[in-house]
C-alpha cells in the first residue's frame, strides 16, 4: 500500500495564479483532510471530508475549496493564490470510528507551496 | 490562549537522557489525546495514545490529568534517532466535526 500521498511535492506560484493540489489514499479511510503548518503554529485544518460527495470547512478555509468526487481522492483548489498561502501542506486520511475518537490520522509527505 | 500549548524548546539532551515533555489543553470537554512525533521536514507520524490511566510503549511513556488538562510523554534513555519534534494533539470536542488540534510542538535533540 502506498498510504497517503500528494502531488505535487513542491511549487512556486505568482500571486493570483490558480493550482489544485491532490490527495490519495489507498486505505479505504472514509475521513480526509487537509492542513496547512505554518511555522511556529502548528497545523492548521483547512478543509476536511467524512465521506465521498461531502466537505465541510476546518478553521482556517479561506481562499481555498475542495472536492471529494472519489473516496480515495481529496483535492485542495486556490483560485487565486496570495503569498499568505505559502506555506507547507499536509493531507491526512482516517477511519471512521465510534464513540471517542481515538482515531488515528495517517499522513502524506506534504506539498511545499511558495507564493511569490 | 491557544487550544494546546507546548513549549517548543529544543530541549537538547544526551544520549541515554531521560527527557519529559508537557502539554497543556484548553478544551476541558477533549476526549482524546495523543503524541505524534514530526521528523524535519517530514509528515507527522503517530507515536502514541494517551489513555486516562497513563500508557506505556517502550521507552515512551504517557500521561493524561484531566483535572490540570496537560498531557505528558515521557522518553527514558534517548537515542539519536529520538530527534524529531514531537506534536501533542486534542480532539476538537463539542464541535460536532471530527478534527483534531495539533500544538506547535517540542523540539528534541538528543546529542551523542
Amino acid at each position: 500500500n502506498a498510504g497517503v500521498t500528494q502531488t505535487p511535492k513542491f511549487r512556486v506560484l505568482k500571486t493570483g495564479q490558480s493550482m489544485t493540489l491532490l490527495c490519495a489514499q489507498d486505505m479505504n479511510h472514509e475521513y480526509m483532510y487537509w492542513y496547512r503548518q505554518d511555522p511556529g503554529m502548528g497545523l492548521r485544518l483547512i478543509h476536511y471530508s467524512v465521506g465521498e460527495g461531502t466537505t465541510a470547512k476546518g478553521e482556517v478555509p479561506d481562499g481555498y475549496n475542495v472536492s471529494r468526487l472519489k473516496k480515495q481522492n481529496f483535492l485542495l483548489g486556490l483560485e487565486s493564490a496570495a503569498p499568505s498561502q505559502t506555506s507547507v501542506y499536509f493531507c491526512a486520511s482516517s477511519y471512521r470510528s465510534q464513540g471517542a475518537l481515538k482515531e488515528t490520522q495517517y499522513f502524506g509527505p506534504g506539498t511545499r507551496l511558495l507564493v511569490l | 490562549r491557544k487550544e494546546v500549548e507546548q513549549d517548543p524548546g529544543p530541549f537538547n539532551v544526551p544520549e541515554g537522557a531521560t527527557v519529559a515533555f508537557n502539554c497543556t489543553y484548553s478544551n476541558s470537554a477533549s476526549q482524546s489525546f495523543f503524541w505524534y512525533r514530526q521528523d524535519c521536514r517530514k509528515e507527522p507520524k503517530l507515536l502514541m495514545s494517551v489513555y486516562s490511566s497513563g500508557n506505556e510503549d517502550g521507552r515512551f511513556t504517557a500521561q493524561l490529568n484531566r483535572a490540570s488538562q496537560y498531557i505528558s510523554l515521557l522518553i527514558r534513555d534517548s537515542k539519536l534517532s529520538d530527534s524529531a519534534t514531537y506534536l501533542c494533539v486534542v480532539n476538537k470536542a463539542g464541535t460536532g466535526r471530527r478534527a483534531l488540534t495539533f500544538g506547535s510542538g517540542t523540539r528534541l535533540q538528543v546529542q551523542p
